[in-house]
């Protein structure tokens, strides 16, 4: 058991810039999240998969955003035109399909920074 | 929707004192309850969870228990180390997503 992977760690773009992030979730997991982190919050949820099918995704996933995970297994996160706002850390998580309380694991994050 | 509301920080505390993180929530049917702890340089990591009223989640000495009378889930441990610094997240989980406190930094001085 590797855990979750998330490439790169660290992203620095320009405005108006198109960036996309990888994640690998630990193998045996369907289920994987997308969330955001700001300095001083929790993380905020952005979108959920349960193997390839996206089943929900947050008002904070503007159409500049996009994720997708086409075969079930690694996922990537587009956001494109980033603004300044777009800064933040950026989490990913998987987890095993069971019915109560299924812990989500997460990666070690990539890290945005908009100039 | 779900919320929660964590106990403000930061808090600091020498070693071997008690701690007590308060943590309340707001939620529609049963959810389940978690403490996330995230060490400097490092990536969230579980702590403990409850997934029913009156379940007492635990785990390196620290306590929570899920209590729905008074939808807390507050988070204790009897004698704090200098390495349990770090940030401690409050979370909640209804159908899927986690929604998480705003967190609370604990610092432990020798």
């Amino acid at each position: 058991d590797t855990g979750v992977s998330q490439d790169p760690r660290h992203k620095i773009t320009k405005r108006g810039q198109n960036v996309t992030f990888r994640c690998d979730p630990i193998s045996e997991h369907n289920r994987l999240y997308w969330y955001r982190q700001t300095l001083g919050q929790g993380p905020e949820f952005l979108t959920y998969f349960q193997n390839e099918a996206q089943l929900e995704k947050s008002r904070l996933l503007s159409d500049r955003f996009s994720a997708e995970r086409p075969k079930g297994s690694f996922s990537t996160l587009e956001i494109q035109r980033t603004e300044q706002g777009d800064s933040a850390m950026y989490l990913c998580a998987s987890s095993p399909q069971r019915r109560l309380g299924n812990e989500q694991f997460f990666g070690p994050g990539t890290r945005l920074t908009v100039l | 929707g779900n919320s929660v509301t964590q106990m403000e920080g930061p808090v600091t505390l020498s070693e071997e004192a008690f701690l007590t993180i308060n943590c309340t929530y707001t939620a529609t049917g049963y959810p389940s309850l978690f403490w996330y702890v995230q060490y400097p340089g490092e990536g969230l990591q579980l702590l403990l969870k409850a997934t029913k009223a009156d379940d007492k989640g635990s785990n390196k000495g620290f306590e929570a228990t899920y209590r729905k009378e008074t939808t807390s889930f507050h988070l204790e441990k009897g004698s704090v180390q200098v390495s349990d610094s770090a940030v401690y997240f409050c979370a909640i989980q209804g159908a899927q997503k986690l929604v998480f406190g705003q967190g609370t930094r604990l610092t432990i001085n020798p």
